[in-house]
């Protein structure tokens, strides 16, 4: 059972490439969300999904887009990557059940020169 | 807006020793705290979850209490060891009637000395 994955580890683009971060779970959850994480700034909601084919705005979606085609996949994408979203993004996962905890991937460390 | 502190940002203390780390949220109308284990370059780990009817929750060695008319929690650790060494984080959920978005502090850094 491996939980929830993320592709890849670490990542370094220049400003102005795209990429994809890919987050796979495979406990059959509907939700699925993506976080970044800051120094001095916790972590923080990018987008979520509550189901196959359903996408929401977070805290800080300015920048990034998201596709859930299969309920176990939920993408990340960075159409024109910026330094400012230099980060450690995060995926996690969740069932319905507002009293169950989310489960988190290892992250994806990117760093934009 | 829902913001979320933990103090102190670090604490070191000798092995065996009882501690407690704190949570506090400035809204009362949340749905549920969680705490979470974080270790260097590592993704988080769930530890406890205490649903907003609730008064604590225990796990082992750890115990998390919540007084939401307040505004805390606490997670108190018994007999630490180094190997509790880790980032602990606290996050709520409800903020704005949305059960399942969670709102985290910025985390208070543990370090046990052997």
């Amino acid at each position: 059972n491996a939980g929830v994955t993320q592709t890849p580890k670490f990542r370094v683009l220049k400003t102005g490439q795209s990429m994809t971060l890919l987050c796979a779970q495979d406990m059959n959850h509907e939700y699925m969300y993506w976080y970044r994480q800051d120094p001095g700034m916790g972590l923080r909601l990018i987008h979520y999904s509550v189901g196959e084919g359903t996408t929401a705005k977070g805290e800080v979606p300015d920048g990034y887009n998201v596709s859930r085609l299969k309920k176990q996949n939920f993408l990340l994408g960075l159409e024109s990557a910026a330094p400012s979203q230099t980060s450690v993004y995060f995926c996690a996962s969740s069932s319905r059940d507002p009293a169950v905890m989310q489960y988190f991937g290892p992250g994806t460390r990117l760093t934009v020169t | 807006k829902q913001e979320v502190t933990q103090i102190p940002a670090a604490l070191s203390v000798p092995e065996g020793e009882n501690l407690v780390l704190n949570c506090s949220f400035t809204d009362s109308a949340i749905y549920n705290l969680q705490w979470f284990r974080q270790d260097p370059g590592k993704g988080l780990t769930s530890l406890l979850l205490i649903q907003s009817s609730q008064r604590e929750q225990t796990s082992g060695r750890l115990n998390a209490s919540l007084d939401k008319s307040s505004g805390r929690s606490t997670l108190y650790i018994a007999a630490s060891q180094p190997g509790d060494s880790a980032t602990y984080l606290c996050a709520v959920s409800g903020y704005g009637g949305a059960t399942n978005k969670l709102i985290f502090g910025t985390g208070t850094l543990l370090a046990v000395q052997p």
